[in-house]
């Protein structure tokens, strides 16, 4: 089955910086991937997604970037506000297995003012 | 985007008791449904898929005598936990999904989750 690793766990940045969290794949199949920001105590929200068939995305001060050779995603945060501050999650699917999604272990992002 | 709702959001228990939590897709019919558990401070596990009108297909390690999930309905699934103990105390997210033909649409919208505390 699939495996995605996520890193680092924890990462803290001064408002203003960048941000980049990495995930790493294991299943070539898989081809959808997106990223959820998760607040304490409430539901995953989707932030942005990539499919197999481009290389990056962006959306204002999110982007995303996919080396399918590589397996591996990433997630880039620009112009970082406290209201970043939360856990992310990445996560693969493979339309062509079950359309489940495997997580990556998180990332809380600490955004000091 | 589409909503799911989660019913309760938080539930105290006895050990020994069993608790059902509802997952239901507000606005759009959802085809397939999924069960996660979420410890503190660690990633979403998926427990079991639900399919409308068919088995929950569950991970591995996950009891489906213990985790009784029916999706009766397009919009409706439900997650039974059986003689909960403290050790299922967790934070049980579901998320639904509609699959859009072969534009291929797999988003899932996640719902708000439910605590589930057991003494």
């Amino acid at each position: 089955g699939e495996n995605v690793e996520q890193h680092p766990s924890t990462l803290s940045v001064q408002e203003g910086d960048s941000a980049v969290i990495k995930c790493t794949y294991s299943d070539s199949a898989s081809n959808y991937f997106p990223w959820y920001k998760q607040e304490l105590g409430k539901r995953p929200q989707l932030i942005i997604d990539i499919r197999s068939n481009v290389g990056e995305k962006k959306d204002q001060r999110i982007a995303v970037t996919l080396n399918k050779t590589a397996k591996h995603f990433s997630l880039h945060i620009t112009e970082t506000q406290p209201e970043d501050s939360a856990v992310y999650f990445c996560a693969a699917l493979n339309n062509n297995a079950g359309n489940m999604l495997t997580f990556g272990g998180g990332t809380r992002l600490m955004v000091k003012p | 985007g589409a909503v799911v709702s989660q019913h309760p959001s938080w539930v105290i228990c006895k050990s020994g008791t069993s608790v059902k939590i509802e997952c239901r897709s507000l606005d759009f019919q959802a085809t397939t449904m999924f069960w996660y558990r979420q410890f503190p401070k660690q990633s979403l596990m998926l427990m079991a898929t639900s399919n409308e009108g068919s088995k929950a297909t569950y991970e591995q390690g996950v009891e489906k005598d213990k985790f009784l999930i029916n999706h009766a309905s397009l919009t409706l699934s439900t997650l039974t936990v059986t003689s909960a103990h403290p050790e299922d105390s967790s934070f049980y997210i579901c998320s639904a999904r509609t699959y859009l033909g072969l534009a291929g649409n797999n988003e899932q919208f996640f719902g708000p989750g439910t605590r589930l505390t057991v003494l």
